[in-house]
């Protein structure tokens, strides 16, 4: 079943500007983690966020979690064409240790 | 370097043709785990194994078989593939005790005709 949802599914975006992606989910959790996946490749592990955190910051990335509204959000700074990619958010429940994935969203930056 | 492995990376068969899927991790991490991606449904777990023969269903476990031999493999097995089964595949694994980060394998891209 899935946990997180991307919202939007797709995004483009002019070199040198900001994106925000956000993500849904619909139970507690331990953690929430972002993902990249460059086309059709393996999925890179960006950030994880505990659920006691509000905020985490790495380079040009910055997320925020609001376990109230059961949301979470992924800024890439001053964006990059390299930076295209799809962006998966992903929740740690409890139990089984797997992860629960969304959708994704799919990110492309114009040189 | 840490890394998982799988093999092969693109495969080509055809229903019912029994075939393995190969997953190998250097981290010495006791949790593995299988994937597969479809357009639109982001990824979805098929059985997951917390050790050496413990094993589990995920999300997705129709169709599949799995096993935990050895702490560093573990393959993925379809018995007899179905044109429902064409899909990219991925193996992760985790450390348990430590970081909650999953590594995953490079993917495997299986096409039943």
């Amino acid at each position: 079943s899935q946990q997180g949802e991307e919202d939007p599914q797709a995004l483009s975006i002019q070199e040198g500007e900001n994106a925000t992606m956000n993500c849904s989910y619909k139970t507690s959790i331990n953690n929430l983690q972002w993902y990249r996946q460059n086309s059709g490749r393996g999925l890179v592990h960006l950030i994880l966020i505990r659920s006691n955190e509000r905020e985490k910051h790495s380079g040009r990335l910055r997320v925020t979690l609001d376990t109230s509204k059961k949301s979470s959000s992924l800024l890439i700074t001053a964006s990059r064409a390299a930076d295209t990619a799809s962006y998966f958010c992903a929740t740690d429940g409890t139990g089984r240790r797997a992860l629960t994935f969304g959708s994704g969203t799919r990110l492309q930056v114009q040189p | 370097e840490a890394q998982v492995t799988q093999n092969p990376r693109y495969l080509i068969t055809v229903t019912g043709k029994k075939l393995t899927v190969t997953c190998s991790q250097n981290m010495n991490h006791e949790y593995m785990s299988w994937y597969r991606q479809d357009p639109g449904l982001g990824l979805r777990q098929i059985y997951y194994s917390m050790n050496v023969e413990v094993t589990d269903k995920g999300d997705v476990p129709e169709g599949y078989k799995v096993s935990r031999k050895e702490k560093r493999n573990f393959p993925l097995i379809l018995e007899s593939p179905s044109p429902n089964q064409t899909s990219l595949y991925f193996c992760a694994s985790r450390d348990l005790a430590g970081v909650d980060t999953q590594y995953f394998g490079p993917g495997t891209r299986l096409t039943v005709l």
